[in-house]
């Protein structure tokens, strides 16, 4: 199975600041990487496929970037509803998609 | 509006099996993949399986081969996820969720709509 480590585990930032999480496959899988959120007692919420192409009805503050193994989520200005958990996904062998563990984002 | 409808929660004791729906609308039912994603509390998201609504074929990550079946019946636009031989560990939320390849150069599958979870518990 292809794994996928995001780093950091957890981030504390505060409205306005530019926060960067980021995504990383143990082998090449293109552009296959998506990007989701997730609050608690929700379920998850498409930001980003195919590493860079924004959802529809997603804020453009967030965006994303890479290919092969390294990927990156960003987003250039918090929003207090933007406090939240993210997992990146690997869907380059969809007989084996993978999630990683997910980064907490919290407010400092 | 395009959504997945799942069932209610569902309590079941260890060695029982459970079967959760998920009934789309607002789109053809055919068109897209249906993906089963499960979330123990306080863990992060683990992927089951996808299955084509159109052709029936599936695929299971390997760890829920052999106690996992997905199915579907077209004419009410609805997956099912059944999971066997289930044991304290498969307490969790679990998620249906549409999957697809839409995208310019054709290189991407993504989750764009899921359904709101359905709980199972597995408790004697």
């Amino acid at each position: 199975d292809i794994q996928m480590t995001q780093s950091p585990s957890s981030l504390s930032a505060s409205v306005g600041d530019r926060v960067t999480i980021t995504c990383r496959a143990s082998q090449s899988i293109s552009s296959y990487l998506n990007w989701y959120q997730q609050k608690p007692g929700k379920a998850p919420k498409l930001l980003i496929y195919a590493a860079s192409s924004l959802q529809s009805g997603v804020p453009s503050r967030f965006s994303g970037s890479g290919s092969g193994t390294d990927f990156t989520l960003t987003i250039s200005s918090l929003q207090p509803e933007d406090f939240a958990t993210y997992y990146c996904q690997q869907s380059y062998s969809t007989r084996s998609i993978t999630f990683g563990q997910g980064t907490r984002l919290e407010i400092k | 509006q395009v959504q997945l409808v799942q069932s209610g929660a569902e309590v079941k004791k260890p060695g029982a099996s459970v079967k959760v729906s998920c009934k789309a609308s607002g789109y053809t039912f055919t068109s897209y993949d249906i993906n089963w994603v499960r979330q123990a509390t306080g863990q992060g998201l683990e992927w089951m399986g996808w299955m084509n609504p159109n052709s029936g074929n599936t695929g299971y990550a390997q760890k829920f081969q052999g106690r996992v079946t997905m199915t579907r019946n077209t004419s009410i636009s609805t997956a099912y996820m059944e999971l066997s031989s289930l044991r304290s560990e498969d307490t969790a939320v679990y998620y249906c969720a549409r999957a697809s390849g839409i995208c310019s150069g054709g290189s991407c599958y993504y989750m764009d709509v899921w359904g709101k979870g359905t709980t199972v518990t597995v408790s004697s």
